[in-house]
């Protein structure tokens, strides 16, 4: 099956501590995406890379850090910098760059108490 | 960042009513998309609609676009229970990507 995968889909952290969320795609995009949701809100756009080893912040990085070493893996640390990081991920992934359509994957819920 | 409004915040409808929402934005487009959302999952892609197109179909969809002002709306058709979710628009040009706060549509059996 095509597509593209989170991991876990839920995932709880004590303050202070770091956490990874994993992305992956089988789709052979180029372009890969973060973004944040918030509870009855849209998406806020964190990070974005459109080549490996290429990415760039979005409008809300703070507190945020990726890497894009491989074309099907864009893993986002949620830092403890974070000021307030509990929400819902997503990660998306497009054929090119910013005028293609995305393809999401199902997300992470990231809870920290 | 170019954003997209969604108008309604909320809509409820009956089984079988058409949905109509609308979505307003700001600077020019190379295109316009629309995603739905069901309750905590990913966002679907509907459809993309050019900027040299003023309207496009698929299956009970209907999208509109008028870039003069710089409107667009979503028309779902004989809607169902299954198309109880929240919709995104995304228009698209040479600004960071962003989503809306979306329409969430109800739609009642």
């Amino acid at each position: 099956d095509g597509g593209i995968t989170q991991s876990p889909k839920y995932l709880f952290r004590k303050e202070g501590q770091n956490v990874t969320l994993s992305c992956e795609q089988n789709l052979n995009h180029d372009a890969m995406y973060w973004y944040r949701q918030d509870p009855g809100q849209g998406l806020r756009l964190i990070y974005y890379s459109q080549i490996v080893n290429d990415f760039q912040k979005g409008d809300i990085a703070e507190g945020y850090s990726v890497s894009r070493e491989k074309k099907e893996s864009f893993p986002l640390t949620v830092t403890s910098a974070q000021k307030n990081p509990t929400a819902f991920y997503l990660c998306a992934s497009s054929i090119g760059g910013t005028y293609y359509e995305q393809y999401f994957g199902p997300g992470t819920r990231l809870t920290v108490t | 960042s170019q954003q997209g409004e969604e108008d309604p915040q909320a809509l409820s409808i009956q089984e079988g009513e058409n949905a109509t929402m609308n979505c307003s934005y700001k600077t020019s487009i190379n295109n316009l998309q629309w995603y739905r959302q069901n309750s905590g999952r990913g966002l679907v892609h509907l459809i993309l609609i050019r900027s040299n197109e003023r309207e496009k179909h698929s299956g009970r969809l209907r999208v509109t676009l008028d870039t003069s002002k710089k409107s667009s709306s979503l028309l779902i058709t004989a809607s169902r229970a299954a198309d109880t979710a929240s919709y995104f628009c995304a228009p698209r040009g040479n600004e960071k990507l962003t989503f809306g706060t979306g329409t969430r549509l109800t739609i009642i059996p």
